[in-house]
């Protein structure tokens, strides 16, 4: 069954430090998403991406964050300058479809946990 | 390899009606079982199963687990529109808090 991948599994880094954590989707979707949850708190939602550019990003998502799809498989966020604060679990996700007011099925990755020092 | 299925993948019922969504799991290093309902963007947490037998419960919303059998089920009594959602069970295995996302049941409630 198809599935997202995310690596690594975890990723310990020194605060300043660029970090880039990889997802691959399911193959024949076109739709990406990166979301957050810092321990003990709510999921929050980071970016989403399609067609080679970000459809909608919240305001978590400043100039230190940035997505890329570098090949027809990975989808990459970049922290730039990782902060204490990013330290958090970062899940990818893919769908098929796309609906303006939400509904449609998202399939998530099993996560990165991030670790600033 | 580790899998969460949920059933239905989708639910259309009227509203007052009552809904029982399933979500079975085989993980190898289980730590606990997690209810979402994602509307529009992310997800926003309701449950999280960790013992068997003990229902946890939230206004119309309850929710128990069976180690033995290896699921779990989400209950929401009278429901209403805006109970309208994809909900999501994920558990959560190993050290490093990773989760294994079951695709979701889409629930429709129509007035």
């Amino acid at each position: 069954e198809p599935e997202v991948t995310q690596t690594p599994s975890h990723q310990v880094t020194q605060m300043g430090q660029e970090v880039i954590l990889r997802c691959v989707p399911i193959s024949n979707h076109l739709y990406f998403y990166w979301y957050r949850q810092i321990l003990g708190q709510k999921v929050e939602f980071l970016v989403s991406f399609y067609n080679n550019e970000i459809s909608e990003k919240s305001e978590i998502f400043d100039d230190q964050f940035s997505v890329e799809r570098p090949d027809g498989s990975n989808f990459t966020l970049k922290i730039r300058s990782t902060k204490l604060e990013d330290s958090a679990m970062y899940f990818c996700a893919s769908s098929e479809i796309y609906l303006a007011g939400g509904g449609e099925t998202q399939y998530f990755g099993p996560g990165t946990r991030l670790l600033v020092l | 390899e580790d899998k969460v299925v949920q059933s239905p993948l989708s639910l259309v019922v009227h509203e007052g009606d009552t809904v029982t969504l399933n979500c079975s799991y085989e993980v190898t290093n289980f730590r606990s079982l997690l209810w979402y309902k994602q509307e529009k963007k992310a997800p926003t947490f309701l449950f999280m199963l960790t013992s068997s037998g003990i229902e946890k419960k939230s206004g119309r919303l309850s929710s128990i687990l069976d180690k033995k059998e290896l699921f779990s089920i989400l209950n929401i009594t009278a429901t209403q529109t805006g109970d309208s959602a994809i909900y999501l069970c994920a558990v959560e295995e190993g050290s490093n808090y990773q989760l294994i996302w079951g695709a979701g049941t889409k629930l429709i409630i129509k007035p």
